[in-house]
């Protein structure tokens, strides 16, 4: 079955830094594309950053720069490392699964999401 | 960047109603769609991929269609569970991926 566990969640003050954990299970981080997805309390969804199998990573322009993906093979876990920290950088963080359908993709398991708040 | 606008912001209808659902694309995106479902508290769930696929599990009562700019969400008869927020994404302007700002169908 596969699993996703976020952690590492909590509350920074502004222009701090925090790192997610995302501790996948069911498959291998390594052979997948793997993404953070993150949601402001009571609003849309956001995409953030992506890493491909291959290592490849790419972000949303509100978090380049700030924002680094990163994953360890041996202990199958995802990460997201935040710094200069900012209000509205508050939301539930998702990591996320992607898989792909004749070059189409998608994302077909979640985590449970951790809340980062950000305030002084 | 392909802007998603998602219509109705909110719908109300009563179990066993047809439910549409439209997500038009800012340009092309193929057939590159995703459909999500969302209900509070928790994580998004796949419904449909690649604009017309029912993920593992979905029941047929969900459907997708379209192809190019606009994407239909169609839930042939409301059941009680399927009250919920459902968002569209776009995956044609790989590797960024963007999110409509959803649909909210509510119990009439």
């Amino acid at each position: 079955e596969v699993q996703l566990v976020e952690s590492g969640g909590g509350l920074i003050q502004p222009g701090g830094s925090l790192r997610l954990s995302c501790a996948a299970s069911g498959f291998a981080v390594g052979d997948n594309y793997m993404s953070w997805v993150r949601q402001a309390p009571g609003k849309g969804l956001e995409w953030v950053s992506v890493i491909y199998s291959g290592g490849s990573a790419y972000y949303a322009d509100s978090v380049k720069g700030r924002f680094t993906i990163s994953r360890d093979i041996s202990k199958n876990t995802l990460y997201l490392q935040m710094h200069s920290l900012r209000a509205e950088d508050t939301a539930v963080y998702y990591c996320a699964r992607d898989l792909y359908y004749d070059s189409n993709g998608y994302t077909d398991s979640w985590g449970q999401g951790t809340l980062d708040t950000v305030s002084s | 960047e392909i802007v998603l606008t998602q219509s109705p912001a909110t719908l109300s209808l009563s179990p066993g109603e047809r439910a549409t659902l439209s997500c038009r694309a800012s340009q092309s995106v193929s057939s590159s769609l995703v459909w999500y479902q969302q209900k509070p508290g928790q994580a998004p769930r796949l419904l449909i991929y690649a604009a017309s696929n029912r993920a593992t599990g979905i029941p047929a009562r969900f459907s997708g269609n379209g192809s190019g700019r606009d994407f239909t969400l169609t839930i042939s008869s409301l059941e009680p569970e399927d009250f919920a927020v459902y968002f569209c994404q776009q995956r044609s302007n790989w590797p960024l991926r963007t999110f409509g700002g959803g649909t909210k169908v509510e119990t009439k």
